[in-house]
């Protein structure tokens, strides 16, 4: 079942604004990770973040997490048309080797408009 | 480093006909997963392994088989492809305990009429 759900699913910004997509999963974890998937390619991994971190940064992006709400939102600043993706969260609940399974949300399509 | 490779890029099979998709790595990671992608419902855990001879199963195994007889390579078999099994498979690696980031093919394109 899936664990993350991004929020909006579809999301249409003006070149140069923000685009904040948000998060939530249901069970405990180890860390909370970030995908972008360009139309037809693989995924590419964004930004991760601990349970203990409430908030990381890299380059335009912005990772928060709340675990008191099971919520992580992904602001990315000054967005440019070749953000135009499909960006996903991930939860990995296991916290040691053995059973590893990363789990994914439905996705947030964003289109950043020249 | 070529990172994970699939292939093929594009399948088409008939119901019932079997076949395999390749994975492979050369970065020498320890745990390899396989993922389906179908429209709206995000990527789904198909079988994993975290190392050679280890194989586990995800959230939806049903109708597939995989291997791990070499840290480089992880095929997915289907045994007898079904109309539902149509979707884009991923193969995905990373390097074990404490690294976690994953890795992800370019995917292979299944059709199953």
């Amino acid at each position: 079942s899936q664990q993350g759900e991004e929020d909006p699913q579809a999301l249409s910004i003006q070149e140069g604004e923000n685009a904040t997509m948000n998060c939530s999963y249901k069970t405990s974890i180890n860390n909370l990770q970030w995908y972008r998937q360009n139309s037809g390619r693989g995924l590419v991994h964004l930004i991760l973040i601990r349970s203990n971190e409430r908030e990381k940064h890299s380059g335009r992006l912005r990772v928060t997490l709340d675990t008191s709400k099971k919520s992580s939102s992904l602001l990315i600043t000054a967005s440019r048309a070749a953000d135009t993706a499909s960006y996903f969260c991930a939860t990995d609940a296991n916290s040691g080797a053995g059973s590893y399974q990363l789990t994914f949300g439905k996705g947030t399509k964003l289109s950043v408009i020249p | 480093n070529a990172g994970v490779t699939q292939t093929p890029k594009f399948q088409v099979l008939k119901t019932g006909q079997s076949m395999t998709l390749q994975c492979a790595q050369d970065m020498n990671h320890e745990y390899m997963s396989w993922y389906r992608q179908d429209p709206g419902m995000g990527l789904r855990l198909i079988h994993y392994s975290v190392g050679a001879g280890i194989t586990d199963q995800g959230e939806v195994p049903n109708g597939y088989n995989v291997s791990r007889s070499t840290t480089e390579d992880f095929p997915l078999r289907l045994l007898s492809a079904a109309p539902s099994q149509t979707s884009v498979y991923f193969c995905a690696s990373r390097g074990g305990l404490g690294e976690d980031t994953q890795y992800f093919g370019p995917g292979t394109r299944l059709t199953v009429l």
